[in-house]
């Protein structure tokens, strides 16, 4: 059973740009849950989506999208990067949006922003 | 609101001794509760889990922890520590979207030889 990936590892970007980050779910989960974990602090939630639609948004600003495709596999789009933004972005899934099910987590895409 | 507090930000053990780690919760109804360890560079694994029933759950890697509802709290607990455990450890709460995790600022453990 392969687990969560993500991908890139590491990122370096500038203020303004936009980056796209992905994750794979694990086989058989339907829902995914991306978290931003500043150093020093703990993951705070992003978003959810489940079954492609968007389930549950934490407060963060509409510059941070997602996506959810067919395949359960998800991607964290962010625009007009800030400096604040720079931080470990975990993605995690499970096998529903219910909270008895264990999340699963990728070992996350470090972004930088310079 | 949900939230997490753990009071410890840094604690040293030596290799072979006890561990607690303190959490604390806020949380209106029964809380779902979960305790996740990352290594450097790593994602997160989960330790254990409390969603009803036994007060004292057991976890992976000899961890348990005991949830007292009366004091809104939920310890880590291991008898003997190995050098292999220094790592962060997280505490968190199920949120109001179920399934969204409200995780408190960790606790660094380092392990004395």
């Amino acid at each position: 059973e392969t687990g969560v990936t993500q991908s890139p590892t590491h990122l370096i970007k500038t203020r303004g740009q936009q980056v796209t980050l992905r994750c794979s779910s694990q086989s058989g989960h339907n829902t995914v849950s991306w978290y931003q974990q500043a150093l020093g602090q703990g993951p705070q939630f992003i978003f959810q989506y489940y079954r492609e639609e968007e389930n549950g948004r934490g407060n963060f600003p509409p510059r941070f999208s997602g996506l959810q495709f067919p395949n359960y596999s998800s991607e964290l789009n962010v625009n007009a990067l800030e400096l604040d933004d720079s931080a470990l972005y975990l993605c995690a899934s499970s096998r529903s949006q219910t909270g008895v099910n264990e999340q699963f987590f990728g070992p996350g895409t470090r972004l930088t922003v310079l | 609101a949900q939230s997490v507090t753990q009071p410890d930000i840094h604690i040293t053990v030596s290799e072979g001794a006890s561990l607690e780690l303190r959490c604390n919760y806020s949380y209106g109804a029964t809380p779902y509760l979960f305790w996740y360890v990352q290594s450097p560079g790593q994602g997160l694994q989960l330790l254990l889990k409390y969603f009803s029933g036994d007060t004292l759950v057991q976890g992976i890697k000899g961890f348990e922890a005991e949830f007292k509802r009366s004091q809104s709290s939920f310890n880590l607990r291991k008898p003997s520590v190995h050098w292999s455990d220094a790592a962060e450890y997280f505490c968190a709460v199920e949120g109001e979207y179920g399934n969204k995790l409200v995780f408190g600022a960790g606790t660094i453990l380092r392990v004395k030889s």
